[in-house]
């Protein structure tokens, strides 16, 4: 079945540098969405992509699709302690609603 | 946040013993869906339902059963807990009402912790 790689499992930053995650698969994608969780939290939506070679931003973060489809990366601009929690990269699985989720990158930022 | 509760949102119970969690949204959202999240796993689909009446496997749902009987309700049981189901559980819905668009915002529950001694 579908599935995703999700690189590092975990970085520790100190406050002001950068962070990058990637997410990569093995198949083209139709889409992939970015979802962050707070220690403790749940889960929280943050955006889809769905074109080739496609890059949005939101203020600090800047998501990209791969050009083939079959990656994409979440880069975190002078990280801040807001910024910690791990990170989730997600695909639907096939031509169903079921959504197979990363193993997610746990982000540590230090003061 | 989408309107998602859970109950209970911590549990502790013996092994052997049937446990059943609650998830309720108020959003009309047609599609349902029940997780687990360990370390270093990740969160796994246990299954997920896409109408009243309507569910399907996930990639871990050995030990798991559901059942939705309205909209707005989806319920996990665990017929006879066991250690390794000691966890935290996540539920999610998608769907404007009654959309079956793929790529759909999955929204989430505050989760339930379980632990089975």
């Amino acid at each position: 079945g579908q599935q995703v790689m999700q690189i590092p499992q975990y970085q520790h930053v100190q406050e002001g540098e950068d962070f990058t995650t990637y997410c990569n698969s093995s198949t083209t994608l139709s889409n992939i969405q970015w979802y962050k969780q707070r220690p403790g939290g749940h889960p929280v939506f943050l955006i889809q992509l769905v074109k080739s070679g496609e890059v949005k931003k939101q203020k600090r973060l800047t998501f990209q699709f791969g050009e083939a489809k079959k990656n994409s990366s979440l880069h975190i601009t002078a990280t801040q302690t807001t910024d910690v929690g791990t990170y989730f990269c997600a695909v639907y699985g096939g031509a169903t609603n079921k959504l197979i989720f990363g193993t997610g990158t746990l982000l540590a930022v230090q003061p | 946040d989408a309107g998602i509760t859970q109950s209970p949102r911590h549990k502790v119970t013996e092994t052997g013993t049937p446990v059943t969690l609650r998830c309720h949204q108020t959003e009309n959202h047609r599609y349902m869906y029940w997780y687990r999240q360990d370390p270093g796993h990740g969160l796994r689909l246990i299954h997920y339902s896409y109408g009243v009446k309507d569910t399907d496997k996930g990639e871990v749902s050995d030990g798991y059963s559901v059942s939705r009987s309205k909209t707005e309700d989806f319920l996990l049981t665990l017929e006879s807990a066991t250690s390794s189901q000691t966890s935290v559980y996540f539920c999610a819905t998608s769907g404007s009402s009654g959309t079956t668009r793929i790529g759909d915002t999955q929204y989430f529950g505050p989760g339930t912790r379980l632990t089975v001694l």
